[in-house]
């Protein structure tokens, strides 16, 4: 199975903020990556696919990054709705798996 | 926009059976893999299986071979996931994904307990 390594697991940042979550791969998954935002009691919801293309309705606050196996989800100007957990997911095989999360909390 | 409506959660004894279903709307459901995953507090977010457009290859994670059996029906529109031989660790919230990445179903939760 290929490993995906999120981080940080937990990061503090206030509105307005410019936040970065990294996630690395086991080996290279090219960019059959996504990224996904979940807030408690929802299912996660899609942001960015194919590492770097934003889902359709999607705030272009969001964007990513990176090929092989460095990948990178940037927040520009953080609003009070991005508040919740974000997890990258490689779907370079039919068994997907995903990092562990990252929740981004009020600092 | 394509949605997925998830139902058939719910609470069950050891060894027992429960059967989840997902029925698709808004996209052509007969030309997209399937995926199931799982989510828990404790493992996160975890692939449970895959199923081709055709319905004629399936694939499992390890620990639910044998007992789990994905399945589709391409006419209705609608995916399963029949689980047999319940164990108190596949509990968890289940949710059906269109491919691999979107849509996601609204999750259904599958409770193990004695």
């Amino acid at each position: 199975d290929i490993q995906m390594t999120q981080s940080p697991s937990t990061l503090s940042a206030s509105v307005g903020d410019r936040v970065t979550i990294t996630c690395r791969a086991s080996q290279s998954i090219r960019h059959w990556l996504a990224w996904y935002q979940q807030k408690p009691g929802k299912a996660p919801k899609l942001l960015i696919y194919k590492a770097s293309s934003l889902q359709d309705g999607v705030p272009s606050r969001f964007s990513g990054s990176g090929s092989g196996t460095e990948f990178t989800l940037t927040i520009r100007g953080l609003q009070p709705d991005d508040f919740a957990t974000y997890f990258c997911q490689q779907y370079d095989t039919y068994s997907v798996t995903f990092g562990r999360g990252t929740k981004v909390e009020v600092k | 926009e394509g949605q997925l409506l998830q139902s058939g959660g719910g609470l069950v004894r050891p060894g027992g059976s429960l059967r989840l279903s997902c029925a698709a709307s808004g996209f052509t459901f007969s030309s997209y893999a399937m995926t199931w995953v799982r989510q828990t507090p404790g493992k996160g977010l975890e692939w449970v299986s895959y199923i081709n457009a055709g319905g004629g290859s399936t694939f499992y994670t390890d620990s639910v071979k044998g007992r789990f059996t994905s399945s589709r029906d391409n006419f209705k529109n609608i995916l399963y996931l029949q689980m047999n031989g319940l164990r108190v660790d596949d509990t968890a919230i289940y949710y059906c994904v269109g491919g691999s990445i979107d849509p996601w179903g609204q999750g259904a939760l599958v409770t193990v307990s004695s």
